[in-house]
């Protein structure tokens, strides 16, 4: 298995909701990610998880709380979002949090965001 | 702090001729690697193409080569023969230590 499996593909959620976002990869990477990214604009990265930890957090508000549960899976918390928020999300990962070390990312195809 | 060029927003090619997408960087770090990244109308994110900054050899794939010029911390991209299915916004991207940085990206688009 050489994907990251993203769901859902769509969500429209109210500000008052709760929703989450799940990441899924079975290639034994042991760093994950989540990006946010807006029309024609490139991938802002927004959190990173090495060895199930969260090792960056790029001062992203607290209605967007990650969770790694597990090296598999890679989860986003959504709460009382704001229409702003409403962009792609993309998860990713790697062999290792080490970008220097040339792993490069495996990209999932990203959850649309709509927030009204 | 790592910064990722690329001047063209957008570009067009007709299809079957060749096409060099631009991308320059800043760092001053000896060894790092650079990324082509592709992301076609599907959404996903797909590896193009890898160089090592230590490679003098430019990297190959298939019909996807670039021109590494360390010295003037240049990275293009060319794309011979294109097809339709070149169509994509094309992102070239920086290792960092734990991350990737990524440029503004280049919308290609392949004319029939």
């Amino acid at each position: 298995d050489t994907e990251v499996t993203q769901t859902p593909k769509h969500l429209v959620m109210g500000m008052t909701n709760k929703k989450s976002l799940k990441c899924e990869q079975h290639m034994g990477h042991r760093a994950m990610y989540w990006y946010k990214q807006k029309a024609k604009k490139p991938p802002e990265l927004m959190f990173v998880y090495s060895y199930e930890k969260l090792s960056i957090n790029e001062s992203v508000p607290s209605r967007f709380s990650p969770e790694c549960p597990n090296s598999s899976l890679l989860n986003l918390h959504l709460h009382a979002l704001q229409p702003e928020d409403s962009a792609l999300y993309l998860c990713a990962s790697s062999q290792d949090h080490r970008q220097n070390l040339g792993y490069g990312y495996t990209f999932g195809s990203g959850t649309r965001l709509t927030v009204v | 702090a790592q910064t990722v060029t690329q001047s063209q927003p957008e570009m067009s090619v007709q299809e079957a001729e060749t096409v060099t997408l631009s991308c320059t960087y800043d760092t001053s770090e000896n060894n790092y690697y650079l990324f082509w990244y592709k992301q076609p109308p599907s959404r996903q994110m797909i590896l193009v193409i890898r160089q090592e900054a230590y490679k003098q050899q430019n990297a190959t794939e298939n019909r996807f080569s670039v021109n590494f010029q360390k010295a003037a911390k240049s990275f293009s991209l060319k794309i011979s023969d294109s097809q339709l299915g070149d169509t994509a916004m094309y992102f070239c991207a920086f290792s960092g230590a734990n991350n990737l940085f990524f440029g503004t990206g280049t919308r290609l688009t392949v004319i029939p």
